[in-house]
Parts: structure tokens; sequence; C-alpha cells
């Protein structure tokens, strides 16, 4: 029978570029997001994390970016390189339970 | 760097069979979860589980589905009679925060049920 699936959207950036990959979320009690980076065939890798206190946070070449007031979070990524093409999955969190509500992914591919 | 290991990496089975699928959550972690994702959809909540106790389980989490954990190390998912609509992959994460908050996964399991 015939599969449906996600429809990804595709990011597609030359390597040295920066990234910015984009999620919007529905509920507004969430208080925790999450990014995770999927490769092929393996598991979701922690990227970088937000609490709905910060609208900010950094890590290594990563920056999460969350705006509550239209239920937005974004990932930016520096000087993207070719080890950086995955699917990008942003996740969230309310205070109510400890379970992640993902989000539908971006692929992000990286032209050399 | 610790991680979250599961076995098998694919498991294939017939229709009405029972699997379980094994996991060793990161040592010092004590919150521990299976989720699914079915082939080319979003990735799913099945079950959260601490204390030897279910804490939350999603609609997906029905009754051919359990988890245990016989021992000190191993987290595991059981699937008393396999459906084809089981087929996916399966992730373990586990937490060392209650709340929930930086879970790590494991690679998963494909379940494929034929």
């Amino acid at each position: 029978g015939e599969s449906v699936g996600l429809h990804l959207p595709t990011l597609s950036v030359q390597e040295g570029d920066n990234s910015i990959i984009n999620c919007a979320y529905s509920n507004s009690a969430s208080d925790y997001f999450i990014w995770y980076k999927q490769e092929s065939g393996k598991g979701p890798q922690f990227i970088i994390d937000i609490r709905s206190n910060m609208d900010k946070r950094q890590g290594q070449r990563v920056t999460v970016l969350l705006n509550k007031t239209v239920k937005h979070l974004s990932l930016q990524i520096a000087a993207t390189q070719p080890g950086d093409s995955a699917v990008y999955f942003c996740a969230e969190k309310n205070n109510a339970g400890n379970m992640l509500t993902f989000g539908g992914g971006t692929r992000l591919m990286v032209k050399p | 760097e610790p991680e979250v290991t599961q076995t098998p990496s694919h498991q294939v089975t017939q229709m009405g069979q029972e699997v379980i699928l094994r996991c060793v959550p990161i040592s010092n972690h004590l919150y521990f979860y299976w989720y699914r994702q079915i082939l080319g959809q979003k990735v799913e909540f099945l079950v959260s589980f601490y204390n030897n106790e279910i804490s939350e389980k999603s609609e997906i989490f029905d009754d051919q589905f359990s988890v245990e954990r016989p021992d000190g190390s191993n987290f595991t998912l059981k699937i008393r009679s396999t459906k084809l609509e089981d087929s996916a992959m399966y992730f373990c994460a586990s937490t060392r925060n209650r709340d929930g908050t930086e879970a790590f996964f494991g690679q998963g399991t494909r379940l494929t049920v034929v």
C-alpha cells in the first residue's frame, strides 16, 4: 500500500554559510524546548535546549532563539559544515509532565 | 561520553509474535522513556518510567505494550502481539532530571513486522 509520511521542508545551504532552521509550536503551556539532530538511521542527538524564561541561548556554533509571543523557535548554525547535514527536530515540553512533543523536522543539506 | 545503548539494532518478527526491545540507559539517569518513529513520520512519545513505575503514557501505549526494569541496568519494552503497524524505529531515552529535560536518545531499534 501507499505509505503516507511527512513531507520535510528542506533547507539547502553552502558550506561555510550560516543556517537558520525554524519551528512553530502551538502549546502556550510549553516551558522547555530542545533541538535534536537526526542523521539517517540514527537516534535523535541532543544539540541545545532553552527554557521559557530565556529568549536566547548559545552553544558551540549553535544558537537557539525563543519568541514566546509568536510561539516560534529557531536554531542558528554558524559556519555550516557538511557534517551538519541531517534532519533537525524541535521538541517541546510543558511543566505538567516530562514527555517531549516533537515537531515535523527540517532537512538541512549542506553543499560543499 | 556516556550514551544510551539499544539492542538489537534491527528486529524482524512475524505478526502476532512477542518482541522485547532492550535499552541500557545512561548510568546515573533515573528517568527512562520509549519513543517511536514510524518511517517518514514524527517521533512520538510512548511511555515514561521512574522508580519502577510508569509515570506517563500516550494513547499509543495500549495493553499490548509493557515496560520493565528487570535489573539495575536494563530497561525493556515488550510488545505482546505485534501488528504490522507496529513497524517503526523505537528509541529509548533517559534523563537525569525529574522534569524531563536534557533527554538523551539511543540509536534505536528498527522493528519490522511481517
